[in-house]
């Protein structure tokens, strides 16, 4: 089954402590972007990537990193996390550039 | 930057009638317009996209049309149905890469 994963699902976590979020899809996709949702604000993107080793800043990128080392993974790591990064994020993938994006389940993470 | 204005906020529709969301961008350079619903606790799904080049796509009761000129671009959905009922979100994008959200619709369809 084609599809994007994401892990976890659910973390709360206290500030300056170091996590990361991982993502990985299935469908041999070039491209993949990180995104997170919160209310009334829609949903802003953080990093994205053409492909493997290849990664550019969204609209948000402050206080995130990424990589792609793999086609296949692309992990959102917080190097030190601050109650303004709670909330929902989401990892997408698409065949090519961002035409399409076929979006995961969500990672809901909460800073204290 | 680029920005994305999307109205209305929220929309209450009887089952059956239409429902009309707008959109409009700010960088004339936009090339690209995707459209996504989110139900309640789920992840956004892809529901329809145009690209620059064409004024008009049609998906059975979903179409998306665009006008340069003005810089905005609409999602209509004809003979609402109950399951209609959700966020939905518009997207502009120069280049295919960066991807920028409009703030959401609330679609209320009331049987």
């Amino acid at each position: 089954e084609a599809q994007v994963t994401q892990n976890p699902r659910y973390l709360i976590t206290v500030t300056g402590k170091k996590l990361t979020v991982t993502c990985s899809q299935n469908m041999n996709h070039e491209y993949m972007s990180w995104y997170r949702q919160d209310p009334g604000l829609g949903l802003r993107q953080i990093y994205y990537s053409m492909n493997v080793e290849v990664t550019d800043k969204g609209d948000v990128p402050e206080g995130y990193k990424v990589s792609r080392k793999e086609k296949r993974n692309f992990p959102l790591i917080l190097e030190s996390p601050s109650p303004n990064q709670t909330s929902l994020y989401f990892c997408a993938s698409s065949l090519s550039n961002g035409l399409g994006q076929f979006f995961g389940p969500g990672t809901r993470l909460t800073v204290l | 930057g680029e920005n994305v204005e999307q109205h209305p906020s929220t929309l209450s529709v009887q089952e059956g009638d239409s429902a009309v969301i707008k959109c409009t961008y700010s960088d004339s350079a936009s090339n690209y317009f995707p459209w996504y619903k989110q139900e309640l606790g789920k992840r956004p799904q892809l529901i329809i996209d145009i690209r620059s080049n064409v004024g008009e796509k049609k998906d059975q009761r979903i179409a998306v049309t665009l006008n340069k000129t003005a810089k905005h671009f609409s999602l209509h959905i004809t003979e609402t149905q109950p399951e209609d009922s959700a966020v939905y979100f518009c997207a502009a994008s120069g280049g295919y890469n960066k991807l920028i959200f409009g703030a959401g619709t609330r679609l209320a369809v009331h049987p």
